[in-house]
């Protein structure tokens, strides 16, 4: 099955702890990219990435890293969490590079940071 | 900088009413394209429709249909006949058609479109 996945799909963690939430699709799409998503702000994208090791920022980059080794996977890395991180993640691939394509989205991350 | 806004924050409408979700878009480019997206209370994210900037032809997909004006920079969604299934979070959404921009998607902030029974 076209999928995107992620994970973890939930996580609570502490100001300052690192982590990641990995994405990853079995579509061979180019392009993956990271929203989060707020209420009352809709989806803002945080990066993307147009083919392996080619990343780029999106409108609100600060505070994340991403990197995109594999075609397949695109991990979204949050060095030192603050609670204004506390957020809906989405991860999403589309086929190619040109902005004609629609974006699959996967399930979403909520995560939340005390 | 490119920029859509959806200013209906919420519709509440009783089944079988028609209601139509506004979008409005301001952007620099020639050619672009426009989406609308639906997200079920489930959560998840799909894909509804596609629009170029060169193809102003409305579209009608059962109870769904799509007004696209260039003139007015708008790509309204109208649902005839509204079901409780219907209840969803509409997002309209912006992309460049090409060059390094095409990795750009700029999202509404979304309407919350609730149908009672």
């Amino acid at each position: 099955e076209a999928q995107v996945t992620q994970n973890p799909r939930y996580l609570i963690t502490v100001t300052g702890k690192k982590l990641t939430v990995t994405c990853s699709q079995n579509m061979n799409h180019e392009y993956m990219s990271w929203y989060r998503q707020d209420p009352g702000l809709g989806l803002r994208q945080i990066y993307y990435s147009m083919n392996v090791e080619v990343t780029d920022k999106g409108d609100v980059p600060e505070g994340y890293k991403v990197s995109r080794k594999e075609k397949r996977n695109f991990p979204l890395i949050l060095e030192s969490p603050s609670p204004n991180q506390t957020s809906l993640y989405f991860c999403a691939s589309r086929q190619g590079l040109a902005g004609s394509y629609e974006q699959f989205f996967g399930p979403g991350t909520r995560l939340t940071v005390l | 900088a490119q920029k859509v806004t959806q200013a209906q924050t919420e519709i509440s409408v009783v089944e079988k009413e028609d209601v139509t979700l506004d979008c409005v878009y301001e952007t620099r480019d020639t050619t672009y394209y426009l989406f609308w997206y639906k997200q079920p209370p489930s959560g998840e994210l799909v894909f509804l429709i596609r629009r170029n900037s060169f193809d102003e032809q409305n579209e009608i997909s059962g109870r769904y249909s799509w007004n696209f004006q260039k003139s007015t920079s708008s790509f309204n969604f109208t649902i005839t006949a509204s079901q409780v299934v219907d209840s969803a979070v509409y997002f309209c959404a912006l992309t460049p058609g090409m060059g390094p921009n095409a990795g750009k998607s700029t999202f509404g902030d979304g309407t919350t479109l609730t149908v009672k029974p």
